[in-house]
């Protein structure tokens, strides 16, 4: 099915420890985004890139990097791990503007730091 | 300040009833666009309607309708006829252009946690 692909699904890291997040679209869209959600707070952007080679912070970004590697692919890297950043990560993308056609989730990481 | 405010952190409704969810947004742009989700408890995210600022018209999307009403900067979710199905966490969220470019950022209000009870 067409969408986006997010890996893995579920993740244990121990403090201090990096990990990629790794997200794929097929439906051509040109702009990206990482997400984090954690409870009562909705759904916080942390980095976004509005066409392939470009990436920008979003509202959360420290302690994260991303590469926009091609156009379909977006990649969410943890440097060093910390509890702070266990959360469930969503990884989105939509056309150019984000218009009424929406935006595209894909199932999301839930990612557990101990 | 936050842009998207659900001020309803629960809701409950009746099987068969309609009921509202409360969205407020803030910007200073004309052009936006406005969005509800659904979140199941398998946690998905799914797109639900789209209001865009310059629409005349409420949106529709079949048992789901957006109260736009622009001066109040109000956005609220009416579904109607509710349904079990309907028990879910639902986002309100905002698009607006940044700095004349139009990447389309979403932020996300807290949610509402809508129960349907038979």
């Amino acid at each position: 099915n067409a969408g986006v692909t997010q890996t893995p699904k579920f993740q244990v890291l121990k403090t201090g420890q990096s990990m990629t997040l790794q997200c794929a679209q097929d439906m051509n869209h040109n702009s990206m985004y990482w997400y984090r959600q954690d409870p009562g707070m909705g759904l916080r952007l942390i980095y976004y890139s509005a066409s392939e080679g470009t990436t920008d912070k979003g509202e959360v970004p420290n302690g994260y990097n991303v590469s926009r590697l091609n156009k379909r692919e977006f990649s969410l890297r943890l440097e060093s791990a910390a509890p702070s950043q266990t959360s469930v990560y969503f990884c989105a993308s939509s056309e150019a503007h984000g218009g009424a056609n929406g935006y595209t989730f894909g199932s999301g990481t839930r990612l557990t730091v101990v | 300040a936050q842009k998207i405010t659900q001020t309803q952190p629960g809701m409950f409704v009746q099987e068969k009833e309609a009921v509202t969810l409360d969205c407020t947004y803030d910007t200073s742009d004309p052009s936006y666009g406005l969005f509800w989700y659904k979140q199941p408890s398998s946690g998905e995210m799914i797109f639900l309607i789209y209001q865009g600022s310059y629409d005349q018209q409420n949106a529709t999307e079949g048992r789901y309708s957006l109260n736009f009403q622009k001066a109040r900067k109000s956005a609220n979710l009416v579904i109607s006829a509710s349904q079990l199905g309907d028990s879910a966490m639902y986002f309100c969220a905002m698009r607006e252009p940044r700095g004349g470019s139009t990447l389309g950022r979403l932020y996300f209000g807290r949610g509402t946690q809508l129960t349907v009870w038979p």
